[in-house]
């Protein structure tokens, strides 16, 4: 299975601040169509992940442009700038290149 | 709008099993696989497998062979996770999910003597 190293595990913030997270993955996640199938999530308390970023860097529907994403081959990077207070929660990245597909640990985002 | 709807809470008995739904709707639901995936604290997201909803073909995740089945009734657009030989460890939160972007509400269920 591939396997997503997620960094940092918590991650403080300052409202207005600016955030990364990096994750890795143990293979490249080029397909053989191509595309690399990497994409960021959020968890809120309570909620199911929402998609943010699919495929690599492309925001999801409603996902406001303070997100973006990038990389390529094994290593990804979501940013998050100008961080308000609904943006705090879990972000996982996902990764469905290969089977089985395997998700990153998580990162927690907090208030500083 | 794309809405998944899983069933309720689900309390169990180590040794029994369970069956889990989604009944999806806002699409066809017949163009679109339906993936599982199991999040729990310890363990944190993993996927289970999928079922493609218009030949019931699935695929499992090695991990949970034997331990997941996965079918669809097109009749009413749900699928369906049935859970079997249940231990403390399979106490977890379940989603189905439409391709990447939609989940539903996820289904907690709890192994207990």
């Amino acid at each position: 299975d591939v396997l997503m190293t997620q960094t940092p595990v918590s991650l403080p913030v300052s409202l207005g601040g600016q955030v990364s997270i990096s994750c890795r993955s143990s293979q490249s996640l080029v397909h053989s169509d191509g595309n690399t199938y990497l994409h960021w999530y959020l968890q809120k308390p309570g909620q199911s992940p929402q998609l943010l970023i699919y495929r690599v860097s492309n925001r999801f529907s409603g996902v406001p442009d303070r997100f973006s994403g990038s990389g390529s081959g094994t290593d990804f990077t979501l940013k998050i700038s100008r961080v308000e207070p609904e943006d705090l929660g879990v972000y996982y990245c996902l990764q469905s290149t290969h089977f089985p597909l395997t998700f990153g640990s998580g990162t927690k985002l907090e208030i500083k | 709008q794309v809405q998944l709807q899983q069933s309720g809470a689900e309390l169990a008995k180590p040794g029994s099993s369970v069956k889990i739904s989604c009944k999806a709707s806002g699409y066809t639901f017949t163009s679109y696989d339906i993936s599982w995936i199991k999040q729990t604290t310890g363990q944190g997201l993993e996927y289970i497998g999928y079922i493609n909803t218009g030949s019931g073909g699935t695929y499992y995740n090695e991990k949970f062979k034997g331990k997941a089945t996965l079918t669809v009734d097109k009749s009413s657009s749900t699928a369906f996770m049935q859970l079997s030989s249940l231990t403390p460890e399979d106490t977890a939160v379940y989603y189905c999910a439409r391709g990447s972007g939609s989940w539903g509400q996820g289904v907690m269920v709890t192994v207990s003597s």
